[in-house]
């Protein structure tokens, strides 16, 4: 089994700043990583696949990079609506998920 | 555009079946070789795939649920379903419908997902 871990488990950042938020993988997963928006009571929306390939409609200011192990998602400028959880996801094996990186308003 | 919709109880006794559908609408679940999965999220806590199954009936299943999960399609009703056996409270859950990015892999991102539905195993 492949395990995800995310750092940090809360972030707080102010809008307008940039956020990043870390996803470690237990073995490599290639670049096999995905990353999801959650907000409460919603189903996750798809961010990025691929590592760093953004899913139709997902804004400019999120972007992806890593391989291997290590892997960032990188919030540009942060607008109201990215508050939110986020989940990476490898798919490299059977899909696993990391644990979600809350992300809340400073 | 492709949309999903889950269906069944919202409740399940210890020890019992729970049993869900999921309905596709616009589009065929048999016009792409996708794996149509099923995913759910306990209270509070982070996903977790459970399996997915293409229309031809080909399943793949997380190895931690293997032994009490079955995944079924009916292609005629446009409609995949989840069967898991002997739930307990840990199974409580929101369970979630999903179609993968990509055609013919089981293990893959996901783009479009159901709303959830929420169901709880108690007594």
């Amino acid at each position: 089994e492949i395990v995800m871990t995310q750092s940090p488990a809360t972030l707080s950042v102010s809008p307008g700043e940039r956020a990043t938020l870390s996803c470690r993988a237990s073995q490599s997963v290639s670049s096999n990583v995905a990353w999801y928006k959650q907000l409460p009571g919603q189903a996750p929306r798809l961010l990025l696949y691929g590592t760093s390939t953004r899913a139709a409609g997902v804004p400019a200011r999120f972007s992806g990079s890593g391989s291997g192990t290590d892997f960032t998602l990188t919030i540009s400028s942060l607008q109201s609506e990215d508050f939110a959880v986020y989940y990476c996801q490898q798919y490299h094996s059977w899909p696993g998920f990391g644990q979600g990186t809350r992300l809340e308003i400073k | 555009q492709q949309q999903l919709q889950e269906s069944g109880p919202g409740l399940v006794k210890p020890s019992e079946t729970l049993s869900l559908t999921c309905s596709a609408s616009g589009g065929s679940i048999s016009s792409g070789s996708y794996y149509w999965a099923w995913i759910r999220q306990p209270p509070g806590k982070g996903l977790e795939w459970i399996g997915g199954i293409h229309y031809s009936g080909g399943a793949y299943y997380n190895p931690s649920l293997k032994s009490r999960v079955t995944i079924s399609v009916d292609t005629s009703q446009n409609q995949f379903s989840l069967t898991l056996n002997s739930v307990t409270a840990a199974d409580t859950a929101v369970y979630y419908c999903a179609r993968p990015y990509s055609f013919y892999r089981y293990s893959d991102s996901f783009d479009i997902w159901g709303q959830g539905t929420m169901v709880t195993v108690s007594s």
